[in-house]
């Protein structure tokens, strides 16, 4: 049950632009939101994560937005450097036992 | 502290071998999850244990797989019987249970499985 997509596996961008990576998901008790990074030959790391009280998260250079009513979350990364060339995960939780992963995304940011 | 550490970081079987998979969490973390990652696939939930509490399990965890965390520290994944099937990078991660962190599970690089 593919409960958490990312349909786009793959997307290239040109370094100091942004990149807008989507996610979408067909539970509605989701609860939590999360984005991973993975370089080859590592563990996935966190880097945002948003409630789903929230429409809106921001760290730096990343901003997740989460749209509710049509389940679906994105990332934004403004601007892109090539150090964010990794495949990018989107998951989401209802609660804290369970966590459901997208198949990611593979982000290309060329100099 | 090192970060959630896997050991073997490789492992390669023959089918109908059984294999285990260590998972040492990052200390102070009383939550530990096991996935199962293919090829082009993001990870899979397989398990969840809070301390030495196994509170979740995939209905993907057939028999011939069995996790435990003995002492509520590191845990155990082992595959009975091998198959060709269960060839995947199996991870495990590891979050605290208060604090701002306890929604973010910390990765290890995972144990690549390769069944021939």
């Amino acid at each position: 049950d593919q409960q958490v997509k990312q349909n786009s596996p793959s997307l290239s961008v040109q370094e100091g632009r942004i990149s807008i990576l989507n996610c979408d998901y067909t539970n509605s008790m989701f609860d939590y939101f999360l984005w991973y990074k993975k370089y080859p030959a590592e563990g996935p790391t966190f880097l945002i994560s948003i409630s789903s009280i929230k429409d809106k998260n921001e760290d730096g250079r990343f901003t997740v937005f989460l749209n509710k009513s049509a389940k679906h979350l994105s990332l934004h990364i403004v601007p892109s450097q090539p150090g964010d060339s990794a495949v990018y995960f989107c998951a989401a939780s209802e609660g804290f036992n369970k966590f459901y992963f997208g198949s990611g995304t593979k982000l290309n940011v060329k100099p | 502290d090192t970060g959630v550490s896997q050991d073997p970081r490789h492992k390669i079987t023959k089918r109908g071998q059984n294999v285990t998979f260590r998972c040492d969490p990052i200390s102070e973390h009383n939550r530990l999850y096991w996935y199962r990652q293919t090829l082009g696939q993001g990870p899979e939930f397989l398990t969840y244990f809070q301390n030495e509490a196994q509170l979740e399990k995939s209905r993907l965890l057939s028999d011939r797989f069995s996790a435990e965390r003995p002492k509520g520290s590191f845990s155990t994944l082992e595959i009975q019987r091998t198959e060709q099937g269960d060839s995947a990078m199996y991870l495990c991660a590891s979050s605290p249970s208060i604090g701002a962190a306890k929604n973010i599970q910390y990765f290890g690089a995972g144990t690549r499985l390769s069944v021939l």
